[in-house]
């Protein structure tokens, strides 16, 4: 069965103080994975998408990479703005499970000032 | 362009009634999602369509119809509300599914509160 984890839950960081979040996945021929960035009350909001083990991608004070068995999303001294809850997503490509999305519950982000 | 929009952003039923959430995108995208998003649980997708005409089920369809008339609309309607069906519902498009430009954008989202 496709299968996301997200680690930690929660994450509370001083400005400025670097860390990184982790998705562990189990699916059956990855098509892609998504991050998301998702703000109270609102839809989640598109960062990155990641197709091959390897690849990195990188926006602003955030980096997004991948290996055959789980992403990381790297925040390099985050500002307050950068709280929001992070979503990782991953598109299986075996049958017709490339028709969805398969969603971690997501880690919710508090950087205080 | 506008990307997705949904409409309303809340609503508030009575168990048994019907109601119908809208959904449009501008982006000429061919594949249209349905998903629903509930405290400690991942968005968990209700219905799709790759395209004007076709549409499918998704892992938590009971209890919800769509139709896809245009490239541009995908409404989900709920023929009589029960209390399970209080969420948020987001509506999401891409480009094609199994391109390489499948990335999924999102709408605001529709909190729907069944009493």
């Amino acid at each position: 069965e496709d299968q996301v984890t997200q680690s930690p839950e929660a994450l509370r960081l001083q400005e400025g103080e670097s860390s990184s979040l982790n998705c562990s996945y189990t699916v059956s021929g990855l098509r892609g994975l998504f991050w998301y960035r998702q703000d109270p009350g609102k839809g989640p909001e598109f960062l990155f998408t990641l197709y091959s083990a390897g690849e990195e991608k990188e926006k602003e004070r955030l980096k997004a990479t991948l290996t055959k068995k789980e992403s990381f999303l790297h925040i390099t001294a985050p500002k307050p703005e950068d709280s929001a809850t992070y979503l990782c997503a991953v598109q299986p490509g075996m049958n017709t499970g490339f028709q969805k999305l398969v969603f971690g519950t997501g880690t919710r982000l508090l950087v205080s000032p | 362009n506008a990307g997705v929009t949904q409409t309303p952003k809340f609503q508030v039923l009575k168990t048994g009634q019907s109601m119908t959430l809208q959904c449009a995108q501008d982006m000429n995208h061919e594949y249209m999602s349905w998903y629903r998003q509930d405290p400690g649980m991942g968005l968990r997708l209700i219905h799709y369509s790759v395209g004007a005409g076709i549409t499918d089920q998704g892992e938590v369809p009971n209890g919800y119809n769509v139709s896809r008339s245009t490239t541009e609309d995908f409404p989900l309607r709920l023929l009589s509300a029960a209390p399970s069906q209080t969420s948020v519902y987001f509506c999401a498009s891409s480009l094609h599914p199994t391109s390489g430009r499948n990335t999924q954008y999102f709408g605001p989202g529709t909190r729907l509160t069944v009493l």
